[in-house]
This record gives structure tokens, sequence and C-alpha cells, in this order.
């Protein structure tokens, strides 16, 4: 069966300081992957989506950027953060095609930045 | 306009009572609708599809409108473990890979 991974659960990070949010799928190939972040309170916004090793597209300009080395692998970045930043963060995968059939979210990283 | 709008709530309904969500979308074009499930500090989880037909699954039934744009999902007999916050879920503007999520419906059962 299919798992998804993310680390870590929790991270409090000063401002200014780079981040790295890993994403690892399990017991598939070629899925589609996803970063959204849920701000307190808000609903989920979709920062980076991926169709394949490479390939990244970006919905919203920001501090932040993906990356996806290795099929099964998505990766989140900043160079440097900002207090706007924090919010709970969840990466998600699909099928190609995923769009009919939903997505499965890892249990995510709540990142505070201080 | 929002993609998908919803009713923030909360909705606080007693043990046993039956409780209908709805949530509209503005993409005439969407294919694909679904209602997700969250509970505080944890990720969505897919609860059910919604099919043009309707669909149901045990307590839970799922209607789409396409003609006015809108979704809904009942809950019979609420148990307490109900509560959450339903997310409302429609395929993006651009239909390829995405999928925009409402703000979600917060429910509370009470004993």
């Amino acid at each position: 069966s299919q798992t998804i991974h993310q680390w870590p659960a929790t991270l409090v990070q000063p401002v200014g300081s780079p981040l790295s949010l890993e994403c690892t799928v399990e017991g598939t190939s070629n899925p589609n992957l996803y970063w959204y972040r849920q701000a307190a309170g808000r609903g989920l916004q979709l920062l980076f989506y991926s169709v394949g090793i490479g390939q990244i597209s970006s919905e919203v300009p920001q501090n932040l950027s993906a990356s996806r080395p290795q099929d099964r692998q998505f990766i989140l970045s900043s160079k440097k953060l900002l207090l706007s930043d924090s919010g709970f963060y969840l990466c998600a995968w699909s099928i190609q095609g995923g769009n009919y059939y939903g997505y499965t979210f890892g249990s995510g990283t709540r990142l505070t930045v201080v | 306009r929002k993609e998908v709008e919803q009713d923030p709530g909360p909705f606080n309904v007693p043990e046993g009572a039956t409780v209908a969500f709805n949530c509209t979308y503005s993409n005439s074009a969407s294919q694909s609708f679904f209602w997700y499930r969250q509970d505080c500090r944890k990720e969505p989880k897919l609860l059910m599809s919604v099919y043009s037909s309707g669909n149901e699954d045990g307590r839970f039934t799922a209607q789409l409108n396409r003609a006015s744009q809108y979704i809904s999902l009942l809950i019979r007999d609420s148990k307490l473990s109900d509560s959450a916050t339903y997310l409302c879920v429609v395929t993006g503007m651009d239909s390829s890979y995405k999928l925009i999520f409402g703000s979600g419906t917060r429910l509370l059962v009470r004993p």
C-alpha cells in the first residue's frame, strides 16, 4: 500500500534562518506531489505541485521554493524565513490524473517562525 | 469571488441530530468533487467523493447540483466523533492536476 511520510512534525525557527521540509512517498511510482500551507484558522493554500522529477509549478509568489530530486521525494525550502511563513505545511500525493481520485496528505509540519 | 465557498460555522448540534452543509463553487467546468474531514491540528482526510447521481456512505450522503454549482453533505445520527471541520473540494480552474479546497465548515456535536 502507499504511504506518505513528512517530517519534522513541528519546527520552531528564527526569522532569517533557512528551511528544509522533506516529503517522501512509498508504494507508488510517478506520483503527482503537492505542497500546501494552512495558516491558523484558514483554508489550504496550494504552494507548489510537481508532475515529475525536476518539474515544479509554483502557485503563489513567495519566499519559498520546491524541488523534486527523485521520483518520490519532494522538498520545500527557504533561504530566509519570514514571520509570515508560519503555518501548517502539508505534503500530498495523487496518482497521475489524481484530480479524479483525490489527494492523500502527509501528517504535516507545524512551523512557527519566531 | 472565492473558487469554493463554505459557511465556516460552527454548527453546534446534539448527538443524534441530522446536519447538512452546503458549498458553492465558481468553476462551471469542474469535473471532480470531494468532501474531506480535518480534525484539529491534523491533516485532511478524504471522506467521500461526490458523484452527479449522489452517493451515500453509511450516515453520510453527498449530493451535487451542477446547474446551481453547489455540493452538499448530509450527516445523519450525528456522533461525538463527527466533530471536525469538513472541507469542500473541487477541481481548480486549471483542471489538469489541482484541487481547490474550501476553508471548511466546523461541526461540533455535543452530548
